[in-house]
């Protein structure tokens, strides 16, 4: 079965720091996504992303976080200046588009830990 | 969106069969209802998508009575590696709606 790569698994980074989270969805799909999941907790949508644009956003999704799909692969989540509460698993996911309802592919996730 | 509510956790034996119901009174009548696995450290993963009556596939069957208020998932002769939450969503991705929201979960402990 296709899959969702993300990159890199783990991240560490400094408080105020920029980090960028890479995904490569599956090759056919054209919706992307981004949710996270804080430990223990739900997981929780961020972003959809469609025809090089964002579709839908949820609050979370704030000024600090932007996607980018820089070429015909890769789809990156962005956080301009971490905080200590971006500490959680980003997973990234992709569906095809053919009209009706699709299932979600997610990726195994890169879990970012800010200190 | 719909609101789903699902138990926090159950708990099952090897061999056993495991009926995991979810709530969702306020389901819209475009709506599909889909089930997700999460292993730890792992992204979800798709199961089975519903829409009424029944739904079987290699891993699962989705029972959606007339109103479809609710659905239960129905694991048959669950084992050890069936240990995960599970996520009941509602809702619609299509060209115009874009956005699948998690519940809390169902976390399913299998014991030997």
């Amino acid at each position: 079965e296709p899959e969702v790569t993300q990159t890199p698994s783990h991240q560490v980074t400094q408080m105020g720091q920029e980090v960028i989270l890479r995904c490569v969805p599956i090759s056919n799909h054209l919706y992307f996504y981004w949710y996270r999941q804080i430990l223990g907790q739900k997981v929780e949508f961020l972003v959809s992303f469609y025809n090089n644009e964002i579709s839908e956003k949820s609050e979370i999704f704030d000024d600090q976080f932007s996607v980018e799909r820089p070429d015909g692969s890769n789809f990156t989540l962005k956080i301009r200046s971490t905080k200590l509460e971006d500490s959680a698993m980003y997973f990234c996911a992709s569906r095809r588009q053919d009209g009706t309802n699709e299932k979600l592919f997610f990726g195994s996730g890169t879990q970012l830990s800010v200190l | 969106l719909a609101k789903t509510t699902q138990p926090i956790s159950m708990d099952s034996y090897e061999g056993q069969e495991v009926n995991i119901t979810c709530s969702h009174n306020n389901i819209a009548t475009n709506d599909y209802i889909t089930w997700y696995q999460q292993f730890p450290s792992q992204g979800p993963r798709f199961i089975i998508q519903g829409y009424k009556t029944k739904v079987t596939n290699e891993v699962a069957s989705l029972f959606i009575p007339a109103d479809r208020k609710s659905s239960t998932l129905s694991l048959p002769r669950v084992s050890l590696s069936d240990t995960a939450v599970y996520y009941c969503l509602v809702g619609l991705l299509n060209n115009a709606g874009n956005m699948l929201t998690f519940g809390g979960g169902t976390r399913l402990m299998v014991k030997p």
